[in-house]
């Protein structure tokens, strides 16, 4: 059974940084690419990055480009979000998604994590 | 904001069909890639409803069906259940920002 633990939320000041974890199991980690996607309170969901099997290749939404890093360790089965200069609106519920498909851009989320919770305020 | 528009809210009776509309443009549905599905119950993580524009996982009920064309596609559910009050998404690419995108979600009420 696929399983994906979201870990690394919290409360952080505006400017602040966190990172975000996402342990995988029940599956070949390697093979597959992950995305990182969120909702905030009150909004529908939103796509926020995505990084190949191999690690080398990354998108980002526009929203968060320059200020958001996303990485994986397939040694450990863990994806990662760097979150750096955080603002108020970054505050949302984050999930860990595994992607399927035979092409990018025909990529879906098979499966979910349960979300970790990030607040930005002071 | 998203490039997907659906309509902020549909409503049935139990048992009867209800449709959620997807719009999008030329650089992502009209595009020709795939539209997929998801709903997310209340305090819960979103799960995959529809792949591939028409395809559903094992384990989804075909009370669920799905379809796309040109720039818009649509999502269908017969025999309405209490279960199914939830919010639905769906999400495609889009070419000119370069990265994937959801649809503005569908709150679905049993009434």
């Amino acid at each position: 059974e696929v399983q994906l633990l979201e870990s690394g939320g919290g409360l952080v000041q505006p400017g602040g940084s966190l990172r975000l974890s996402c342990e995988a199991s029940g599956f070949t980690f390697s093979d597959y690419a992950m995305s990182w996607v969120r909702r905030a309170p009150g909004k529908g969901l939103e796509w926020i990055s995505l990084v190949f099997n191999g690690g080398t290749g990354t998108y980002y939404a526009n929203s968060v480009m320059g200020r958001f890093t996303i990485s994986r360790d397939n040694s450990k089965n863990t994806l990662y979000l760097q979150m750096n200069s955080l603002r108020a609106d970054d505050t949302a519920v984050y999930y860990c998604a595994k992607e399927e498909g035979w092409d990018f851009t025909n990529y879906y989320m098979d499966a979910w994590g349960k979300g970790t919770t990030v607040i930005v305020s002071s | 904001q998203s490039v997907l528009t659906q309509p902020p809210s549909v409503s049935g009776a139990p048992g009867q069909r209800v449709t959620i509309s997807c719009t999008g443009s030329s650089s992502n549905i009209g595009a020709g890639d795939d539209v997929h599905w998801y709903h997310q119950l209340p305090g819960t993580a979103p799960k995959l409803l529809i792949y591939g524009n028409i395809n559903r996982p094992s384990g989804v009920p075909d009370r669920f069906s799905a379809s796309k064309s040109g720039t818009s596609a649509s999502l269908a559910i017969t025999g309405l259940q209490a279960e199914d009050e939830a919010d639905y998404y769906c999400q495609s690419y889009d070419n000119r920002l370069s990265g994937f995108v959801f649809g503005t979600g569908t709150k679905v009420t049993v009434l």
